[in-house]
């Protein structure tokens, strides 16, 4: 009974550079959130998906970062021309249908910007 | 102002206390309430959810929502060292199909 997957869990970019964040829902769940932790802060809503549909991207910045979820594959958040605010903990979760409430997080990917 | 605060604490307590962590929100359209676990540098782990108020108990934990003063809580009975890490509390408006969360309390329990 797997859990919510991400990968990779530890991501170093330079300045600059692209950085791709993958996300496999539980088994069963169609919905996958997206958000960002932040040092000695809260996590923070980014983006809402459902496979092939963005449902929500109100917590998104408006430029560099991007997010998709295809019919086949895990869902991905893309951050281009990454700068040092971005460094972050990036936790994808995902729901059952119908109880969107009932969020299951994965690992998290932790990414660093030199 | 925050939509919902919580203490950071830190929050420490020998083994066998019970603990006490809450929040406080101000959006009153919130109807669930969720309470989640962090160790320190993993995911969230779902441990409650309550819808509207009331109280909800799951083994030693109880959690509590009052919605006229808009405070939540989460009691921890006979308290383990096992159970330090760092608790967020967080909330949805139905619909909105997102989480707002506390900043997170960090607890820890003194053998």
């Amino acid at each position: 009974n797997a859990g919510v997957m991400q990968n990779p869990r530890h991501l170093v970019r330079r300045r600059g550079q692209e950085a791709r964040l993958r996300c496999s829902p539980m088994k069963g769940h169609s919905h996958v959130y997206w958000y960002r932790q932040l040092p000695e802060e809260g996590l923070k809503f980014m983006v809402y998906l459902q496979k092939e549909n963005i449902i929500d991207e109100s917590g998104m910045p408006k430029e560099r970062f991007s997010a998709e979820f295809p019919k086949e594959g895990p869902s991905i958040l893309r951050i281009q021309q990454v700068v040092r605010g971005d460094s972050a903990a990036y936790f994808c979760a995902s729901s059952p249908p119908g109880t969107p409430w009932e969020q299951y997080f994965g690992p998290g990917t932790r990414l660093t910007v030199t | 102002q925050k939509e919902v605060e919580q203490d950071p604490g830190p929050l420490s307590v020998p083994e066998g206390a019970i603990v006490s962590l809450n929040c406080t929100y101000s959006n009153s359209a919130f109807q669930y309430f969720m309470w989640y676990r962090q160790y320190s540098r993993k995911g969230p782990e779902l441990l409650m959810y309550t819808y509207s108020s009331g109280n909800k108990e799951d083994g030693r934990f109880t959690a509590q929502v009052d919605k006229s003063s808009k405070y939540i809580s989460l009691f921890i009975r006979d308290s383990q060292p096992s159970d330090s890490a760092t608790y967020l509390c967080a909330m949805e408006e139905q619909g909105a199909q997102k989480l707002v969360f506390g900043q997170g309390t960090r607890l820890t329990i003194n053998p």
